[in-house]
């Protein structure tokens, strides 16, 4: 079964874009959520979908928005990029969603100069 | 924010050595999770323990769960030089989904 696949790998942008993250979950897996990792904050959490809709949504401005279309593959978008924005972001599936492991995909590296 | 602490931050060991980390978080919990990070990729589920466990074997993995401390050990027996990495503890908050809270994670060295 393939993983979590996460594209593209490497985002550079500058101040003002806005850009779009893509997340495949494993086969099957119908929930999928997004994470946020800095050096300063950690690992924070982003949002979850499960069946094309937003079941939990973690501390971020509304320029964090994301979507998961009906073959469970996710998108996430950041308008108007900060310089705080610069992050490793993590996708992960599960099954449900509900008490469950996450299987994680490599992570997007995203550098806003 | 956070959900917890762990502790230590780093930690540095000879191959063979066992390794120990600890997770405290503060709110009830559905289960806590184990997770291994190799530099700038993505997290590796280790192990899971449910809030009525107390004890968990995986390998050479062990996990404690005190949920009156509100605490977790990770212990590690007989390090080897591919367990270098950050490990994060992640609990699951009661009605929650998909979401999981992580502490600020133990980096560890294993040297050969």
């Amino acid at each position: 079964k393939a993983g979590v696949t996460q594209t593209p790998r490497y985002l550079i942008k500058t101040r003002g874009q806005q850009v779009t993250l893509s997340c495949s979950p494993i086969s099957g897996h119908r929930s999928v959520s997004w994470y946020q990792q800095t050096p300063g904050q950690g690992l924070q959490f982003l949002f979850e979908y499960f069946s094309e809709t937003q079941r939990n949504k973690g501390n971020f401005p509304g320029r964090f928005s994301g979507r998961q279309f009906s073959n469970s593959r996710s998108e996430m978008n950041v308008s108007t990029l900060e310089l705080g924005d610069s992050a490793l972001y993590l996708c992960a599936s599960s099954s449900t969603g509900e008490n469950e492991k996450l299987f994680f995909g490599s992570g997007t590296q995203l550098s806003v100069l | 924010s956070q959900q917890g602490e762990e502790d230590p931050q780093a930690l540095s060991i000879q191959e063979g050595e066992n390794a120990t980390m600890n997770c405290s978080y503060k709110t009830s919990i559905n289960n806590l999770q184990w997770y291994r990070q190799n530099s700038g990729r993505g997290l590796v589920h280790l192990i899971l323990i449910r809030s009525n466990e107390r004890e968990k074997h995986s390998g050479r993995l062990r996990v404690t769960l005190d949920t009156s401390k509100k605490s977790s050990s990770l212990l590690i027996t007989a390090s080897r030089a591919a367990d270098t990495a950050s490990y994060f503890c992640a609990t699951v908050p009661l009605g929650s989904w998909g979401k999981l809270q992580f502490g600020a994670g133990t980096q560890v060295v294993v040297t050969p």
